[in-house]
């Protein structure tokens, strides 16, 4: 089994519709993060939780929400998507000395027509 | 506002010939690390550099992280086409005191293509 696992791997979804990205980690690691890719852009934070307790937005949080079920668990929701929400969608997960390196899931690619 | 830079965006080669990519930043970071990512993967971890000066090697790959912590670069010796792919670098950005709060910021990317 992967380190990392997100569901579902594609969607497609209508504007307006609520829609949840699913992140598990069996790494036992405190740490995850919810990055969004977009060509040209590299990858772009969402959201990140240190700990089940602690949430905190990133640099492009508007329209998404999350919430960490429990240290295995990381979610993520677009409460009413827009069409320029389509991008590829990464959870990682690190340790506490974060900076030594992520592990990613392999992505969902969001379509919002 | 982009804090890592990353140069080239797109590299096209031939096999066998030699590349550097670089990455550059005005910040200090306490760490900084190189991705590579496969069309329908995610990013996989290459290698993390955290001293001034450093320099490590993975088979034909060799990482340096600047003197002042500023800045890295990638080479890649004699180039294969399963070298090809979107390289990622990565930093964690040292705000002072040496505390890095686990967080990266990444480049934009190189896409790199070694054709046959």
């Amino acid at each position: 089994d992967a380190d990392v696992t997100q569901t579902p791997r594609n969607r497609i979804t209508k504007t307006g519709k609520r829609i949840m990205l699913e992140c598990s980690q069996t790494k036992g690691h405190d740490r995850m993060y919810w990055y969004r890719q977009d060509p040209g852009l590299g990858l772009r934070l969402i959201y990140y939780s240190f700990d089940v307790k602690d949430i905190n937005k990133g640099e492009i949080s508007d329209g998404y929400s999350v919430s960490r079920q429990a240290q295995a668990k990381f979610s993520l929701s677009l409460e009413s998507a827009i069409p320029n929400q389509t991008a590829l969608y990464f959870c990682a997960t690190s340790g506490r000395q974060g900076d030594y390196g992520y592990t990613f899931g392999s992505g969902t690619r969001l379509t919002v027509v | 506002t982009q804090l890592l830079e990353q140069s080239p965006q797109f590299l096209s080669i031939q096999e066998g010939e030699n590349l550097t990519v670089y990455c550059n930043s005005s910040s200090v970071f306490s760490s900084l690390q190189w991705y590579r990512q496969e069309p329908g993967e995610g990013p996989v971890l290459l290698v993390t550099v955290v001293t001034g000066g450093e320099v490590k090697k993975l088979k034909r790959l060799t990482f340096q992280f600047g003197d002042a912590r500023k800045d890295s670069s990638l080479h890649i010796t004699a180039a294969q086409p399963g070298d090809t792919g979107l390289y990622l670098c990565a930093g964690a950005i040292n705000r002072g005191g040496g505390t890095s709060y686990g967080k990266l910021t990444f480049g934009q990317g190189t896409i790199l293509t070694v054709h046959p």
